[in-house]
């Protein structure tokens, strides 16, 4: 099956910091999510971004089909931001999307 | 517009027992999908519903586990014979598509199984 990996699996930030969340998969896709669980366990939709760039707020998203791999960016954070953020990927033609096993972030006042 | 709806939040269940539990999928969503999150961990599939069909449960375990979703009413995943090992949290998501799914998913907010 699709291999998806998430880097770094961990990260520390003070507020106001920007960072970068990578998701690198090992085959071709028809969809990529970004997710982010907050400390409550809630599963929030960031971005349904199969291709390109996307924007909101102070959070952006890239990504590149052809390279196989996706990128969150994370701008001025603020303590909200902690929880996990988690790609998905779904194989083409395979209708089942596959979790990696997310970045833990963290943002202290 | 209501979102993905689970019930129940959290359910204790003593070894042996059997657990149910259910998801109502957001309005006009045909597709379900159960994801495991064990502690510490990321979600892991484990089965894909469309009304009265199961299209893919190649993550759910052969024995004790079986999930539904009947023409009315939510879909149910069900566990007998509860062990330790169950105790985890249950996600379902659903997607838009009339007949394939688009592959976004909406989640709702889980069910916490304990198994004491």
């Amino acid at each position: 099956g699709i291999q998806v990996e998430q880097s770094p699996p961990d990260l520390i930030l003070q507020e106001g910091a920007n960072s970068t969340l990578r998701c690198n998969f090992s085959d071709s896709v028809n969809n990529l999510q970004w997710f982010h669980q907050n400390p409550w366990g809630q599963l929030i939709n960031l971005f349904y971004i199969p291709s390109g760039t996307k924007q909101n707020g102070r959070l952006s998203a890239t990504t590149v089909a052809t390279e196989r791999y996706s990128l969150l960016y994370i701008s001025s954070s603020q303590t909200t931001d902690s929880g996990v953020y988690f790609c998905a990927v779904e194989l083409r033609g395979s209708y089942i999307p596959t979790f990696g096993r997310g970045t833990s972030l963290i943002v202290h006042p | 517009n209501a979102g993905v709806m689970q019930n129940p939040r959290h359910l204790v269940r003593r070894r042996g027992q059997e657990a149910r539990l259910r998801c109502s999928p957001m309005k006009g969503h045909s597709h379900v999908y159960w994801y495991r999150q064990l502690p510490e961990e990321g979600l892991k599939f484990m089965v894909y519903l469309q009304k009265e069909n199961i299209i893919d449960e190649s993550g759910m375990p052969k024995e004790r586990f079986s999930a539904e979703f009947p023409k009315e009413g939510p879909s149910i995943l069900r566990i007998q014979q509860v062990v330790r090992g169950d105790s985890a949290a249950y996600f379902c998501a659903s997607s838009p598509g009339q007949i394939l799914p688009t592959g976004e998913l909406f989640f709702g907010e889980g069910s916490r199984l304990t198994v004491l």
